[in-house]
C-alpha cells in the first residue's frame, strides 16, 4: 500500500482558476512530517513547505494555501488564481523515522497544466 | 556555483559502458540522497549518506555503487546497467540527519540516463 497516494495524476485548468491538489497518507508514527515540492519542466525539485505532525495550522504563501487535516490523514495544495507558470508536477512527501532518520517517501504526483 | 549541481545532465550508454554520475552541493550540508524518477513510477529512494556514511540503502542492485568522499561530494558510479535503469537520477541534499532532524531536501536538475 502507498504511504502517499496523490490520486489525481493530472490536473488541467485555465489560468485564474483555483485548484486543489489531494494528498492522503498513511502512518502509524505520531510525529511525522509532510512536504509538498514543486517540479517545474527544468527537472529540479523544489521546496515549498514543511509540516510537522503537531502543527495542524493551515498555511497561506501568496497564492499558496495549504489544509492539513489528521482526521483525514490529509494535506492538501491550493492555487489560488493559477497561473502558467505554475504548470508543473506537483509532489507530496511523507518523512517518517526510519532507524534514527526521518526518511522522505514521495507520492507519484500530480501534473498540473494552466491553460492561457 | 549554488545550489546542488549533476554532470552530467545527459548520458547514454551501453549496457557494457562504465560510468559515473556527479553531484555537488554548494549549502554547506551534510545529507546527501540518490533518488531514481521513472516515468508513472514515485521517485525511489535509492541511497542516503550522512557526514559521508551511508545511512540507507534500499536494496538498490549492486550495479549501482555510490560513493561519497566527502560531505559535498556524491557519486554513483554505473555498471552493466539494463535497459530498465533508464530514468532520472535526482540528487538531493539536507541539512543533514542527525537526532531525528528534518530538513527539507534541495535537489539537482538531475542526469537523464538512457541505456542502450
Amino acid at each position: 500500500a502507498q504511504k502517499v497516494t496523490q490520486a489525481q495524476t493530472e490536473i488541467s485548468v485555465v489560468e485564474k482558476e483555483d485548484v486543489t491538489l489531494d494528498c492522503v497518507y498513511e502512518t502509524r508514527d505520531t510525529t511525522y512530517y509532510l512536504f509538498w515540492y514543486k517540479q517545474p519542466p527544468s527537472g529540479e525539485l523544489v521546496f515549498l513547505i514543511r509540516r510537522n505532525s503537531f502543527d495542524e495550522q493551515n498555511e497561506i504563501s501568496g497564492r499558496y494555501s495549504w489544509n492539513f487535516q489528521k482526521s483525514t490523514s490529509s494535506f492538501n495544495f491550493t492555487i489560488t488564481a493559477s497561473q502558467v507558470v505554475d504548470s508543473a508536477v506537483y509532489f507530496c512527501a511523507l518523512s517518517e523515522r526510519s532507524g534514527g532518520s526521518y526518511i522522505p517517501t514521495f507520492g507519484r504526483g500530480t501534473s498540473l497544466i494552466v491553460h492561457p | 556555483e549554488t545550489g546542488v549541481t549533476q554532470t552530467p545532465r545527459h548520458l547514454v550508454m551501453g549496457m557494457t559502458n562504465k560510468k559515473s554520475l556527479k553531484c555537488e552541493q554548494h549549502l554547506g550540508h551534510n545529507a546527501m540522497y540518490w533518488y531514481k524518477q521513472s516515468a508513472k513510477k514515485p521517485l525511489e529512494l535509492m541511497f542516503v549518506y550522512n557526514f559521508k556514511e551511508q545511512t540507507e540503502n534500499n536494496s538498490v542492485p549492486s550495479r549501482f555503487s555510490p560513493e561519497c568522499p566527502n560531505s559535498s561530494h556524491l557519486f554513483l558510479h554505473l555498471h552493466t546497467l539494463q535497459p530498465e535503469d533508464s530514468a532520472l537520477y535526482l540528487c538531493a541534499s539536507s541539512q543533514d540527519l542527525t537526532r531525528g532532524a528534518v530538513h527539507e531536501q534541495f535537489f539537482g536538475p538531475g542526469t537523464r540516463l538512457t541505456v542502450l
